[in-house]
């Protein structure tokens, strides 16, 4: 079976970094995605990892080992804005759908 | 960047009526395009998958004849949950697959069935 474990929720405060782990077991590994979602609005992209190692984008960074069937997602200098659910995806084979985690609901307050 | 829209954003309707939601890809032609449905403070769960030109491919526990998927085109995929009730109130996206295999997600459609 498929499987994407991340933790439920977590708190920050401004300014600071903050990780997100995710841990996945599937049928097949073709990259790990990484998303923000909003109260009431669709995912948007935030990340992509397919080999080992981090991904820098700005604030977001994004790590992969795939021998461990691991990922972490690292926010730096933490905003309000960034409160927010942050979504594990996993696709198993090229060209099929995002496997998704339950997401980790982040609350940063100041 | 690619677009996806869905339309309506939103719909209330009658315990027993159908809803129909529609799903475009606007400046690319999707090639497969999947349906999830996401409940309250839970995640993404894949409905089905819908190829243009074929038959959707169902996930385990979805019901292929309450919820209905059409793939008429390679910009348009709609789904019908028909005969809808209250526990099919939820929140439905759909994500658009263009041949360079990314996937990209419509805002969503919040479905409230009384």
């Amino acid at each position: 079976g498929q499987n994407i474990d991340q933790p439920t929720e977590m708190t920050a405060t401004e300014g600071a970094i903050v990780q997100i782990n995710c841990t996945y077991q599937t049928s097949g590994f073709n990259g790990l995605f990484w998303y923000q979602q909003h109260a009431g609005e669709a995912p948007t992209f935030l990340s992509y990892n397919v080999l080992d190692g981090l991904e820098e984008k700005g604030r977001f960074s994004s790590f992969l080992s795939r021998s461990k069937g691991y990922s972490y997602l690292l926010l730096k200098e933490l905003q309000m804005k960034d409160s927010a659910s942050y979504l594990c995806a996993v696709r198993a084979q090229a060209g099929t759908a995002l496997i998704f985690g339950k997401g980790t609901t982040l609350s940063v307050s100041s | 960047g690619a677009v996806v829209s869905q339309h309506p954003s939103w719909v209330i309707c009658k315990s027993g009526t159908s809803v129909k939601i529609e799903c475009r890809s606007l400046d690319f032609q999707a090639t497969t395009m999947f349906w999830y449905r996401q409940f309250p403070k839970q995640s993404l769960m894949l409905m089905a998958t819908s190829n243009e030109g074929s038959k959707a491919t169902y996930e385990q526990g979805v019901e292929k004849d309450k919820f209905l998927i059409n793939h008429a085109s390679l910009t348009l995929s709609t789904l019908t949950v028909t005969s809808a009730h209250p526990e099919d109130s939820s929140f439905y996206i759909c994500s658009a697959r263009p041949l360079n295999n990314e996937q990209f997600f419509g805002p969503g459609t919040r479905l409230t069935v009384l």
